[in-house]
């Protein structure tokens, strides 16, 4: 089956840019997501991408795609204490179904 | 105006009991879906249900059943709770174009 990689920890200081990484390994995969999960809440869908794009943008988030390797990154511009949360990144592969991460929980520091 | 909702949000309950957790969406979707997410916030998915058709992750022990009584609910019974069942439930859903909505989670406690 897939798998989907993403470091655990990510501290970055308020006003900095987050950049979080994930790689996944079925290259069937079709969509990539993000979503984020605050303390004692569900997941929320924050972006998605499809394979055959390479970048997407949408307010203070950046999507990277590199099919060739496999890797997608979450850019998130002029991050603030309310963007501490995990972030899990997902792949929509060959099996028809969601392969998540691990997450990575991001801390913001003033 | 809640998309997906899950009641219970806690479950406390001992071993061996029975219970369930109900989830509702009205977005319309086709596709619904339970997620077991341990301590470590790993998130693995137990079923996913379409149109009737069921597909089940074979690692899931067969105390775990969903019961669909009409499009808009996908409910999840658990017969003889056991301690290692202790974890957040989430259900979501999902239009054709595959991304999931998920619900806000029901916190399952067994003793």
């Amino acid at each position: 089956g897939e798998d989907v990689e993403q470091s655990l920890f990510l501290s970055v200081r308020e006003g900095d840019s987050s950049v979080i990484n994930c790689t996944y390994t079925d290259s069937s995969s079709t969509y990539l997501y993000w979503y984020k999960q605050e303390p004692g809440a569900g997941l929320q869908l924050l972006t998605y991408i499809f394979s055959n794009m390479d970048m997407k943008q949408d307010q203070r988030l950046t999507v990277l795609l590199n099919k060739k390797d496999k890797h997608l990154s979450l850019r998130i511009a002029d991050t603030q204490t309310g963007d501490s949360a995990i972030y899990f990144c997902a792949a929509f592969g060959s099996a028809r179904q969601l392969t998540f991460g691990s997450g990575t929980q991001l801390t913001v520091l003033p | 105006d809640t998309a997906v909702s899950q009641t219970p949000k806690y479950l406390v309950t001992q071993m061996g009991n029975d219970k369930s957790i109900k989830c509702e969406q009205n977005l319309g979707h086709d596709t619904m879906y339970w997620y077991k997410q341990d301590s470590k916030k790993f998130l693995k998915i137990m079923f996913s249900y379409n149109n009737k058709e069921l597909i089940i992750n074979e690692t899931v022990p067969n105390r775990f059943s969903p019961k669909s009584p009409d499009k808009a609910h996908l409910n999840l019974h658990i017969n003889s709770l056991e301690l290692g069942d202790s974890a957040v439930y989430f259900c979501a859903s999902s239009p054709p174009s595959y991304e999931q909505y998920f619900g806000p989670g029901t916190r399952l406690t067994v003793t």
